[in-house]
């Protein structure tokens, strides 16, 4: 079975600042891994995936991830926040045998001016 | 529609009561997922259709949790008998075929909230 862990329930950043958002996960076997974005009332859009190669994956608005093979992780990252980046931040596993996708509690992005 | 429709968006009923929530996914879309976020909390995996076969319902809490599908299209998830602890966000989200693009289009939700 496979599980997430996104440790920071909350990440409270200045805008133009740099953040990462953590997620480790575990998995006996090998793993896709994808970050999920929720913004205020609105549902969850898929903000990047890693399924295979380059273990650094870019996304939408900015956002990359690295996937980390031995350390079992992949953390989100962006170099310079905005605003409207305030968001709810999941990461998601799945097995590359399976469909059943695995959520973490997500991480609550708050930027300030 | 063009996205994945939730009815209804909001739901609130009495303890012992069945609500029914309803999903019409993407058309075309062969995968179907339901989830369940409690406030505060991640998604919680419920079950998954390919088609209108379930190969996984392992994260259906209860038995007092069905869900069914009607071929590639709508599917009922039904809760009987609703406890406080069932207020929740029921997400629902399909998928072309998860396996190749990787990504599950999610509808916005429908709000139970069981008094």
């Amino acid at each position: 079975a496979q599980s997430v862990t996104q440790l920071d329930s909350q990440v409270p950043v200045f805008e133009e600042a740099p953040v990462e958002l953590r997620c480790n996960y575990s998995s006996s076997v090998s793993v896709y891994l994808f970050w999920y974005v929720q913004y205020p009332n609105q549902g969850l859009q898929l903000l990047l995936k890693y399924l295979s190669g380059s273990t650094l994956v870019k996304g939408i608005n900015g956002f990359e991830a690295e996937f980390n093979k031995s350390q079992t992780s992949f953390h989100l990252r962006k170099p310079s926040v905005h605003i409207s980046d305030t968001a709810e931040y999941f990461c998601a596993v799945s097995s590359i045998y399976t469909d059943k996708l695995i959520f973490g509690t997500g991480t609550r992005l708050q930027v300030f001016p | 529609g063009a996205g994945v429709s939730q009815s209804p968006s909001n739901k609130v009923t009495e303890k012992g009561k069945d609500v029914e929530l309803r999903c019409d996914p993407i058309s075309g879309h062969t995968a179907l997922y339901w989830y369940r976020q409690r406030l505060g909390q991640g998604l919680e995996f419920l079950i998954y259709f390919q088609g209108n076969s379930a190969p996984d319902k392992s994260g259906l809490p209860s038995d007092r949790f069905s869900a069914e599908r009607t071929g590639e299209s709508v599917s009922t998830l039904t809760i009987q008998r609703t406890q406080q602890e069932d207020s929740a966000v029921y997400l629902c989200a399909s998928s072309p075929s998860r396996k190749n693009t990787g990504e599950l289009f999610f509808g916005e939700g429908s709000r139970l909230t069981v008094l």
